[in-house]
Parts: C-alpha cells; structure tokens; sequence
C-alpha cells in the first residue's frame, strides 16, 4: 500500500497568513494527488485534483503543487471559513489511501 | 447537480450487519464508480472500496475483504454498502463518494453514523 504522510499534524494560524501544508507519498505517484477541505460534520470536499487543477468554485487563493512524492497545498491568505481540516488523497493505486490530516485551527 | 443522499444513522450490535444506501442524481450513474469511506469518531479517512455500477465489479481494500459487500442498482441508481459481524471499533461515519477511473472523489454523500454497541 502506498502511504500519504502529510506535515504538519496541526498548525495555529490567523487570518491572513500564507499556509503550507506538505505530504509525502511513499513511492512515486506521478501526479496522482489530490487535496479535501473537511469541517467538523460535514462531508469532505474537493479542493485540488491531480497535484495542481483547482477543482471549479473553490476560491483561487487555494493552489496545489508537486510530482513523484512530494507535494504541497497552500492556502495564500487564510480566510475564517478556511479553519478545517485538510488531506491528501492518492488514487495512483488500489487501496486508494489518504493522509493522516492536518488541522487547521486559529491562533 | 449531482446528488448522492444516504441512509439515516444506524444502531447495532457486536456480530449484527449493517446496510447503507446511496442514492445517486444529476449524472449518468453508470459513468462514475461509488467509493465507500469511512471515519471513526475524531480520526481521518478511510477507503473501504469502490463498485464500478456499469460493470458491477468491485474492488475492497483488504481489511475488509470477506466482511464487505458492495452493489448497485441501476434502475434506482442507488449503490449499498453492507457490513457484516459488526466490531465496537466500526463506529464510524460512512461516507459514499463518485469518481471516474483514477481521479479524485469529486462529489460525497452527506454520511450515515453507524453506531456499535451493546
């Protein structure tokens, strides 16, 4: 199975700030990434497909970036509605599996 | 716009089954395969399986291979997931999503709690 370690757990941050957050697959992927936005209660959403392709509606402040294992989604400037949690997904191969998530919160 | 509406939230007990529902509009339902993901109180996601409902071929990960049984209905475009010998630790929210081939889960039901416990 190919495991998705994203970087970092949790992080504190306000509104305004630039947010990165890392995952790393475990063998190469190609491009075969993909980013989810998930609330507390609700269902995931897609935000990023295929490492960089901005899913339609999802604000342009959201971009995505990287190839083989590493990758990286960054949020330019942190919105109040963007305190969430954030994984990555990769569907190179069966069983699709995603990352552990990262936190979002306000500090 | 695509729509896919779940089950309500289940109880059961150690060793019972449990069935989850997906009904699927606002798309060809045999374009895109049904995913099932699940996630336990607090903790991240987890890909249990996907049907193809063109084909009716399924494909489940292997934690829960022999327990898992995955099928569609294509004249109520609905999909189901069952679950048999339910453990405490399958509490969790079951999630059914669409994708084609290999690309990303791009639409996701609302979920259905299903609850474990004697």
């Amino acid at each position: 199975d190919i495991q998705m370690t994203q970087s970092p757990s949790s992080l504190s941050a306000s509104v305004g700030d630039r947010v990165t957050i890392t995952c790393r697959a475990s063998q190469s992927i190609t491009t075969y990434v993909h980013w989810y936005q998930q609330k507390p209660g609700k269902a995931p959403s897609l935000l990023i497909y295929s490492a960089s392709s901005l899913q339609s509606g999802v604000p342009s402040r959201f971009s995505g970036s990287g190839s083989g294992t590493d990758f990286t989604l960054t949020i330019s400037s942190l919105h109040p509605e963007d305190f969430a949690t954030y994984y990555c997904q990769q569907t190179y191969s069966i069983p699709r599996t995603f990352g552990q998530g990262t936190k979002v919160d306000i500090k | 716009q695509v729509q896919l509406v779940q089950s309500g939230a289940e109880v059961k007990k150690p060793g019972a089954s449990v069935m989850v529902s997906c009904k699927a509009s606002g798309y060809t339902f045999t374009d895109s395969y049904i995913h099932w993901v699940r996630q336990a109180p607090g903790q991240g996601l987890e890909w249990m399986g996907w049907i193809n409902p063109n084909t009716e071929i399924t494909n489940y990960a292997q934690k829960f291979q022999g327990r898992v049984t995955m099928t569609s209905d294509t004249s109520i475009t609905t999909a189901y997931m069952e679950l048999k010998r339910l453990r405490s630790d399958d509490t969790a929210v079951y999630y059914c999503a669409t994708s084609w081939a290999v690309g990303p889960f791009d639409y996701w039901g609302q979920g259905a709690l299903v609850t474990v416990s004697s």
